[in-house]
């Protein structure tokens, strides 16, 4: 079973404006990551959140976790075409030693 | 050149071949992952492996072996192929310890299995 779950499934937009994704997940987590996937390619890590952290930036991305609502959202400003990819949140969980994925969001940013 | 590395890139096969994925890494990293990638799924853990002597089944071993040759070498079989194990099986690496938590994948495999 997945522990996390992104939401949207997909999402469409323009360049230039801001994306948003959502991942929920079930458990209690060490830490939570961000990876993206461009079309059959391998996954690159993009950022990782600790447990005990509530924002985290990188360049152009923001990440949120809401460990009391078992959430995380990843915020991508200023789109770029080149940013049209898979995302996919992953949790370690507490003790353990490897990632659990969502099934990711696929985003589109038209130009 | 790529620190992951996977061999074969594409591969067909019939049912009930066995056929072996090799995953090669540069990275000096511990640890090592298989995943397959079903469409709508995300990545699913198959197996995983913390040193060469340590192997682990993940969310969906059946059907699958592994083999840890070496430090940078991490194998992944299926005995006897079906249908349903068509799909993108991506190799991953990472460290150990806080701070070094982050996975780096290899380019995947795609197998049909006719």
């Amino acid at each position: 079973s997945q522990q996390g779950e992104e939401d949207p499934q997909a999402l469409s937009i323009q360049e230039g404006e801001n994306a948003t994704m959502n991942c929920s997940y079930k458990t209690s987590i060490n830490n939570l990551q961000w990876y993206r996937q461009n079309s059959g390619r391998g996954l690159v890590h993009l950022i990782l959140i600790r447990s005990n952290e509530r924002e985290k930036h990188s360049g152009r991305l923001r990440v949120t976790l809401d460990t009391s609502k078992k959430s995380s959202s990843l915020l991508i400003t200023a789109s770029r075409a080149a940013d049209t990819a898979s995302y996919f949140c992953a949790t370690a969980t507490l003790g353990g030693n490897k990632l659990v994925f969502g099934a990711g969001t696929i985003l589109r940013v038209k130009s | 050149d790529a620190d992951v590395t996977q061999t074969p890139r594409n591969r067909i096969t019939k049912t009930g071949k066995r056929i072996m994925l090799e995953c090669s890494q540069t990275k000096g990293h511990d640890r090592m992952y298989w995943y397959r990638q079903d469409p709508g799924l995300g990545l699913r853990l198959i197996y995983y492996s913390f040193d060469v002597k340590d192997i682990n089944k993940g969310e969906i071993s059946d059907g699958y072996s592994v083999s840890r040759q070496a430090q940078a070498k991490f194998s992944l079989s299926l005995e006897s192929a079906i249908p349903n194990q068509t799909a993108l099986y991506f190799c991953a690496t990472s460290d150990h310890g806080t701070g070094r938590e982050t996975q780096y994948f290899g380019p995947g495999t795609r197998l049909l299995v006719l």
